[in-house]
């Protein structure tokens, strides 16, 4: 089915550890957004990338880095993670004229212990 | 500084009790506004985009409606199906930093 993946959709990490989150869309959008979602604060943007090889700051990039392999995939990268990172992430891309909304991942849960 | 605020932020009604939420938005130059529903564990799913004051969307027991400074979620006869967190995103001419509100919750009791 058409839509958005993200991988993985579980994972705790210790206290400094690397990892990257990916996130691949098959519907030819050119723009490509990581949100996190933590409770009682709603979805805050972090990175996006309103065309390939093009990214910027959201609301809330510090800690984090991101990367436009190509049209389809942008990754979330987290350098050192750190407590306040656990959250649930989100991926979402939107159709070049917006008129069928973002369409969102199904989310990675992300755990720093 | 765009901002959006969402109204109330919990809402709990009886199976057929009509109601109604609110998002209210300040941006630089509407392009358009969308409302979504997300169920727990679950990403936002698309509902609605309204682009210009006095229109309005349906689709089953929902309608949007759009103004220029405010977004209503009308809900006619909820069933218990529809209990879920709205979440409205307006979106400005400034560009691509998009700020949702933080959501009503819905709770519809049979």
């Amino acid at each position: 089915n058409a839509g958005v993946t993200q991988t993985p959709k579980f994972q705790v990490l210790k206290t400094g550890q690397s990892m990257t989150l990916q996130c691949a869309q098959d519907m030819n959008h050119n723009s490509m957004y990581w949100y996190r979602q933590d409770p009682g604060m709603g979805l805050r943007l972090i990175y996006y990338s309103a065309s390939e090889g093009t990214t910027d700051k959201g609301e809330v990039p510090n800690g984090y880095n991101v990367s436009r392999l190509n049209k389809r995939e942008f990754s979330l990268r987290l350098e050192s993670a750190a407590p306040s990172q656990t959250s649930v992430y989100f991926c979402a891309s939107i159709d070049p004229g917006g008129v069928y909304g973002y369409t969102f991942g199904s989310g990675t849960r992300l755990t720093v212990v | 500084e765009d901002q959006v605020t969402q109204s109330p932020e919990a809402l709990r009604l009886q199976e057929g009790e009509s109601s109604s939420l609110n998002c209210s938005y300040t941006v630089s130059g509407l392009r358009g506004l969308f409302w979504y529903r997300q169920d727990p564990g679950k990403g936002p799913e698309f509902l609605f985009t309204l682009y210009s004051a006095g229109e309005e969307k349906e689709k089953e027991r929902l309608k949007a409606t759009l103004t220029k400074k405010e977004s209503f979620l009308h809900i006619t006869a909820p069933k218990p199906e529809d209990s879920a967190t709205y979440l409205c995103l307006p979106e400005g001419t400034s560009g691509s930093r998009l700020t949702f509100g933080e959501g009503t919750q819905l709770t519809v009791n049979p």
